[in-house]
């Protein structure tokens, strides 16, 4: 069965700084979709970055980059340049196939002014 | 664009009774499903659908029921609430094309 495991419950990070939240799956796939949705205090789902396991290249998408390590199995989302905004619950999601996805059970980061 | 529209947004019932959490998304995608978030533990799958007519189990599905006579439409059925399923329900809809999941806004329902 694929899991998907975040090993911090908490972090914090000073406002303007950078931090990185880890992720690790277990999978014998070789093609599969990994995921990092934001979770604010309002409870909203939003997709901060997506990385297909095909690709090399890790994904970025502003200040949000990944560090995707496929022998590793580990999925790590680096948030740089860190603002209030960014305090959340961040989930880690795996995805194989097209019905099911597996979620980590979240890292509460906040932001501190 | 609405996405995915979840209701009611807060529920409050008494252990026994019995509800509906509707959920419809209008994406027209293929793919949905029912998670429930409690501390600590993520997101759960309790069913999911591949397409109008079918659908399946998840990790958590006892005391659940689900059902998917439209593309658009997939409810939750609680048959006998129970106080541990107070939690924060969650709608979520997709294709497989893009592989990105929707979520609708979530559902608080307290069973006491």
């Amino acid at each position: 069965a694929q899991t998907v495991t975040q090993s911090q419950p908490e972090m914090s990070v000073q406002e303007a700084e950078t931090v990185t939240l880890s992720c690790t799956y277990d999978t014998s796939e070789s093609n599969y979709y990994l995921f990092w949705y934001k979770q604010p205090p309002s409870r909203q789902m939003i997709l901060v970055i997506r990385q297909e396991a095909y690709k090399q290249q890790n994904a970025t998408e502003n200040r949000f980059s990944v560090n995707f390590q496929k022998a590793a199995k580990s999925f790590s989302l680096k948030i740089s340049d860190s603002q209030l905004g960014d305090t959340a619950m961040y989930f880690c999601a795996f995805m194989k196939g097209t019905y099911k996805y597996i979620f980590g059970t979240g890292t509460r980061l906040k932001v501190l002014a | 664009n609405a996405g995915v529209t979840q209701t009611p947004k807060f529920q409050v019932l008494k252990t026994g009774q019995s509800m509906t959490l509707q959920c419809a998304q209008d994406m027209n995608h293929e793919y949905m499903s029912w998670y429930r978030q409690d501390p600590g533990m993520g997101l759960r799958l309790i069913h999911y659908s591949v397409g109008a007519g079918i659908t399946d189990q998840g990790e958590v599905p006892n005391g659940y029921n689900v059902s998917r006579s439209t593309t658009e439409d997939f409810p939750l059925r609680l048959l006998s609430a129970a106080p541990s399923q107070t939690s924060v329900y969650f709608c979520a809809s997709w294709t497989d094309s893009g592989n990105t999941i929707y979520f609708g806004e979530g559902s608080w329902l307290t069973v006491v």
